[in-house]
């Protein structure tokens, strides 16, 4: 089946520790988005890429980094210079088309907490 | 900078009530998308809108885009416990291949 996996499910970070979040499609899509979420708060856009070797910070990008070194992974680094990493990552996909027409896929999420 | 909000924040309703969430953004949008998430999950897509005025129907789930391409709305009719969750909206923002999802809408649904 296809779809997105995303591990670890929980993640513990130390103080001063920069942590990865693995982030796995195998839909084909050329796009790929990460997400934070806040307890009963809605999605805030990190960062996405179109195309492999190419993505944009999205609107809370700092304390952050991505890569996208291929089409199927899409790994986001939570690093210390992030003072509030506590928060549930999602990760998703879809297809990539001229105008954002297409429908995202999500990942079961990430839920990251701070030792 | 580009805003979509969503209202209500919250809503209990008793089991076979009606439900109504509603999106607006604080510009004109080529399509609006609407997603939901049950407690612990993620967000699953549910519909997109594209055209003005459109109303298209899931079963009990009533969607509808507004005559300006700003607004939207997710109705349901007569609610059960399986429609509980987190109803989002999402509209793309302008220039961009992002989305800027909307505050959400916690349903809770008291059997």
């Amino acid at each position: 089946d296809g779809g997105i996996t995303q591990s670890p499910k929980y993640l513990f970070r130390k103080e001063g520790q920069n942590v990865t979040l693995s982030c796995e499609q195998n839909l084909n899509h050329d796009a790929m988005y990460w997400y934070r979420q806040d307890p009963g708060q809605g999605l805030r856009l990190i960062y996405y890429s179109q195309i492999v070797n190419d993505f944009q910070k999205g609107d809370i990008a700092e304390g952050y980094s991505v890569s996208r070194e291929k089409k199927e992974s899409f790994p986001l680094t939570v690093t210390s210079a992030q003072k509030n990493p506590t928060a549930f990552y999602l990760c998703a996909s879809s297809k990539r088309t001229v105008t954002s027409n297409q429908p995202q896929h999500f990942g079961d999420g990430t839920r990251l907490s701070i030792l | 900078g580009q805003q979509v909000m969503q209202i209500p924040q919250y809503q209990h309703v008793q089991e076979g009530e009606d439900f109504t969430t509603y999106c607006n953004s604080s510009t004109t949008l080529s399509n609006i998308q609407w997603y939901k998430q049950r407690p612990g999950g993620h967000p699953v897509f549910l519909i997109q809108l594209v055209k003005s005025g459109e109303v298209k129907k899931q079963k009990r789930l009533t969607f509808q885009f507004g005559e300006a391409k700003k607004n939207s709305s997710l109705h349901i009719t007569a609610t059960q416990t399986t429609d509980v969750g987190t109803y989002f909206c999402a509209g793309p923002a302008s220039g961009t291949y992002k989305y800027i999802f909307g505050t959400g809408t916690r349903l809770k649904v008291l059997a």
